[in-house]
């Protein structure tokens, strides 16, 4: 498998405020990161994919100016929520692909619970 | 666009009995591969078991084993002697195989375990 760690495991901040989650890949280099976002009781949504280098592929209906994406390193990728809201209040999921697999399983992190006031 | 659907919200089993969860999804594809993941309260996601489209035998993981109907684009899971750690809500989820790379999640069933 793979480790993959989620920094923080929660959060809450005030309306307004800008928040940063963290996805770390700990035992290998991954070139493509994926965010989604968990509402109680209901499925994971892909928001974006990140790719090391390049902009994030945001998908349909997800405000990139909002959710800025940066995947500056192989080990590293970060979602900030700019100026939260209490809507953005989420479970956000990080996940990521170890290349040259070939079943193509993706390796989630723990997720970061945001709490916006 | 490729959609999952699980039909079940919630399902009960009692403790050591057998219990499928069904899947189906839709998809104009041929090769790809689907995926059964647990997401116990912890909230981690974790994989129970996968199954690769161009395989015809149906994948199994200890006492977890899926029935594969490609033609009816069916992918249920069976749990057999279910335990209480096997409590967790189950995603059905599809991936596209060459170049997309995107999981795209059913809405989830809820899985209780009746000591």
């Amino acid at each position: 498998g793979a480790v993959v760690s989620q920094h923080p495991s929660w959060v809450i901040c005030k309306s307004g405020t800008s928040v940063k989650i963290e996805c770390r890949s700990l035992d290998f280099q991954a070139t493509t990161m994926f965010w989604y976002r968990q509402f109680p009781k209901q499925s994971l949504m892909l928001m974006a994919t990140s790719n090391e280098g390049s902009k994030a592929t945001y998908e349909q209906g997800v405000e990139k100016d909002k959710f800025l994406i940066n995947h500056a390193s192989l080990t590293l990728s970060t979602l900030t929520v700019t100026s939260a809201h209490p809507e953005d209040s989420s479970f956000y999921i990080c996940s990521l692909q170890r290349p040259g697999l070939a079943d193509n399983e993706q390796f989630f992190g723990p997720g970061t619970r945001l709490t916006v006031l | 666009a490729q959609t999952v659907t699980q039909s079940q919200p919630e399902m009960s089993v009692q403790e050591a009995e057998t219990v499928t969860l069904s899947c189906t999804y839709d998809t104009s594809e041929s090769d790809y591969y689907l995926f059964w993941y647990k997401q116990p309260p912890s909230r981690q996601m974790i994989l129970v078991i996968r199954q690769e489209a161009y395989k015809q035998q149906n994948a199994t993981e200890n006492r977890f084993s899926v029935n594969f109907q490609k033609a009816a684009k069916s992918f249920s899971l069976k749990i057999s002697d279910s335990q209480l750690g096997d409590a967790a809500m189950y995603f059905c989820a599809y991936l596209q195989d060459f170049g997309n790379e995107k999981l795209t999640f059913g809405t989830g069933t809820r899985l209780t375990i009746i000591p």
